[in-house]
């Protein structure tokens, strides 16, 4: 079975500075995607970043980086020069290529708020 | 290129009625999953579609069900409708390859609400 971990509280940082949001997972199966969308208020789960478990190098995506560290088993999302437009929650998910697992495993989410 | 649309947005219903959602995925994405989202439970995967075909199931009742159609396009079905089911559905399409990368992309999700 997957399993995916998001233990902050209710995370705030500062517009134009830089947060890591913390997750790690635990999973059996050799290979896995990793993946952190965002869902704001309105309730819509926006796509930010993919990190496969057999990257050699931590994928970028704009402001959005994930810092991967495979025998910790941890895929933390970096943002960069915060915005306003920031604030929601996020949520770390894994799937595995094939079988009962290929299904997207949630982490609960971690509240950013962005303050001005 | 269009995003996932689901529809109804809102929808209010009594214990004991059904309720049907529907999904329309990214043009060319043919797997369609469902999701159901609660304070309490968080996330929890429902099922897959993939071709016509359920390919992933998660742990719901019977009571929730889906089909797909040729044109890739998902309904979600709850009969007998109970307090506790009570949730934001979200819809996710990917193009269907399968593997880990098989990204998936969501829908703005239909909130139900029973009463």
């Amino acid at each position: 079975a997957q399993k995916i971990t998001q233990t902050q509280p209710g995370m705030f940082v500062q517009e134009k500075e830089a947060v890591t949001l913390d997750c790690t997972y635990d999973t059996s199966d050799p290979s896995y995607g990793l993946f952190w969308y965002k869902q704001p208020s309105s309730g819509e789960m926006i796509f930010l970043i993919y990190q496969g478990s057999y990257d050699q190098q931590n994928a970028t995506e704009g402001r959005y980086s994930l810092n991967f560290q495979k025998a910790r088993k941890s895929a933390n999302l970096v943002i960069s020069a915060s915005q306003l437009g920031d604030s929601a929650m996020y949520f770390c998910a894994m799937r595995a290529p094939t079988g009962a697992n290929s299904k997207l495993t949630f982490g609960k989410g971690i509240t950013l708020s962005v303050r001005p | 290129k269009a995003g996932v649309t689901q529809t109804p947005r809102y929808l209010i219903k009594t214990r004991g009625q059904q309720v049907t959602l529907s999904c329309s995925p990214i043009s060319g994405h043919r797997s369609v999953s469902w999701y159901q989202q609660t304070p309490g439970q968080g996330l929890q995967f429902l099922f897959e579609y993939f071709s016509e075909t359920q390919r992933n199931k998660g742990n719901f009742p019977g009571r929730f069900s889906g089909r797909q159609f040729s044109n890739s396009r998902s309904e979600m079905n709850v009969s007998t409708l109970e307090l506790g089911d009570s949730a934001l559905y979200l819809c996710a399409s990917s193009p269907g390859w399968g593997g880990s990368t098989d990204t998936q992309y969501f829908g703005p999700g239909t909130r139900l609400t029973v009463l």
